[in-house]
């Protein structure tokens, strides 16, 4: 069973926007990832926040988790062509050994 | 550092014909996973190991069976392959500090599958 759900499935927007996806969980965790998904290609680890955390900056990523309302937000600003990609959220519940349950992810497609 | 690698990197089998799935990865993590990605899904963990000589079930692990017996590979096989089990497939590595530095999992490019 998927442990997260994601919103919106797919996402649409101009080069220069700020696309912001949000991910629903439904168990306790121990920390919440966010990857990134090209066309045909392996998913790459963009930021991890962990249960104590509220907010946390990469770049021009901005995550936050809200563990109350089992949720959390990706915020890309400034997005670019190269942003096009597919972004999965994944919870960890094991302390530490990283066995991810991953949501059905949001289609990002970013254009010129 | 390739990295994870995996091999083959697309397969077609006839229902009933047994394969095994190679992943390599050169950056001496202690941990390693197998994932499946049907269309429109997520990803679902199938079997993982914590270390050399160790594996154990995930979430979907019907079907298959892995081996760990060196710690830079590790094997999944089908042994009677369905339909069911057309899919692409993800291996994945971390380490142990991983998630204490804030880190995640390195996957593989993946190979897809397809059973007749």
């Amino acid at each position: 069973s998927q442990q997260g759900e994601e919103d919106p499935q797919a996402l649409s927007i101009q080069e220069g926007e700020n696309a912001t996806m949000n991910c629903s969980y439904k168990t306790s965790i121990n920390n919440l990832q966010w990857y990134r998904q090209n066309s045909g290609r392996g998913l790459v680890h963009l930021i991890l926040i962990r249960s104590n955390e509220r907010e946390k900056h990469s770049g021009r990523l901005r995550v936050t988790l809200d563990t109350s309302k089992k949720s959390s937000s990706l915020l890309i600003t400034a997005s670019r062509a190269a942003d096009t990609a597919s972004y999965f959220c994944a919870t960890d519940r094991s302390g530490g050994y990283n066995k991810l349950i991953f949501g059905a992810g949001t289609r990002l497609a970013v254009h010129p | 550092n390739a990295g994870v690698t995996q091999t083959p990197k697309f397969r077609v089998l006839k229902t009933g014909q047994s394969m095994t799935l190679l992943c390599a990865q050169d950056m001496n993590h202690e941990y390693m996973y197998w994932y499946r990605q049907d269309p429109g899904m997520g990803l679902r963990l199938i079997h993982y190991s914590v270390g050399e000589g160790t594996t154990a079930k995930g979430e979907v692990p019907d079907g298959y069976n892995v081996s760990r017996l060196k710690k830079q590979n590790f094997l999944l096989g089908l042994e009677s392959a369905a339909p069911s089990q057309t899919s692409v497939y993800f291996c994945a590595s971390s380490w142990e500090g991983d998630v204490r530095l804030a880190g995640g999992s390195n996957f593989g490019p993946g190979t897809r599958l397809t059973v007749l």
